[in-house]
């Protein structure tokens, strides 16, 4: 059962236009929620993370959106730019700072030139 | 900082045959974190160690599955016997509770396995 899902496993955006990866989550205990950024043969690292209390959290080029009615949290970039091509992977967690973290399928991002 | 160091990054073995992948985490870190990867499950937990103990190895899928920590810097995953459903990406990561520092975990590069 999965707890996470990623339904779009790849996206592909034109440079310079707005990428919008979506991720929903069907336990409601979740409270805390991560992106993470993975390039071909590197591990996955951090982006950034978004706390319930919270409906928008965002870091320079990056947003996160957090609509918790819905279960529903979607990753922004904007501007899109060919280095963000990567798969993101979305997790959830009971809390901040909870061990556990349950992660999606991962999209895959393409940045066209 | 080295970050975290996994070994070997590809390994490609006959079913039946033991498997062990190899995970060195960031200095100083006290949580350990064994992943599998797969193209249809995405990232899924497997065990986590706390201080060397295990804590948590409710995703280890089978008895076939093992993980040790016999100190700080050193953890193994072990699969035996391996299957070919057994072929994935295996990540290690590992974070600090230390109050100040970034409350994320920190991967390896992983191991690709393919059983064969």
């Amino acid at each position: 059962d999965q707890q996470v899902k990623q339904n779009s496993p790849s996206l592909s955006v034109q440079e310079g236009r707005i990428s919008i990866l979506n991720c929903d989550y069907t336990n409601s205990m979740f409270d805390y929620f991560l992106w993470y950024k993975k390039y071909p043969a590197e591990g996955p690292t951090f982006l950034i993370s978004i706390s319930s209390i919270k409906d928008k959290n965002e870091d320079g080029r990056f947003t996160v959106f957090l609509n918790k009615s819905a279960k529903h949290l979607s990753l922004h970039i904007v501007p899109s730019q060919p280095g963000d091509s990567a798969v993101y992977f979305c997790a959830a967690s009971p809390y901040q700072g909870a061990q556990k973290l349950v992660f999606g399928q991962g999209t895959r991002l393409t940045i066209n030139p | 900082d080295a970050g975290v160091i996994q070994s070997p990054r590809h390994e490609v073995t006959e079913m039946g045959q033991e498997v062990t992948l190899r995970c060195k985490p960031i200095s100083g870190h006290d949580y350990l974190f064994w992943y599998r990867q797969t193209m249809m499950r995405g990232l899924e937990l497997l065990i986590y160690f706390n201080n060397n103990v295990p804590i948590d190895d409710s995703g280890m899928p089978e008895d076939r599955f093992s993980a040790k920590m016999p100190n700080a810097s050193f953890s193994t995953l072990k699969i035996q016997p391996s299957e070919p459903r057994d072929s994935a990406v295996y990540f290690c990561a590992s974070r600090t509770r230390v109050p100040g520092s970034t409350d994320t975990q920190y991967f390896g590069p992983g191991t690709r396995l393919t059983v064969l």
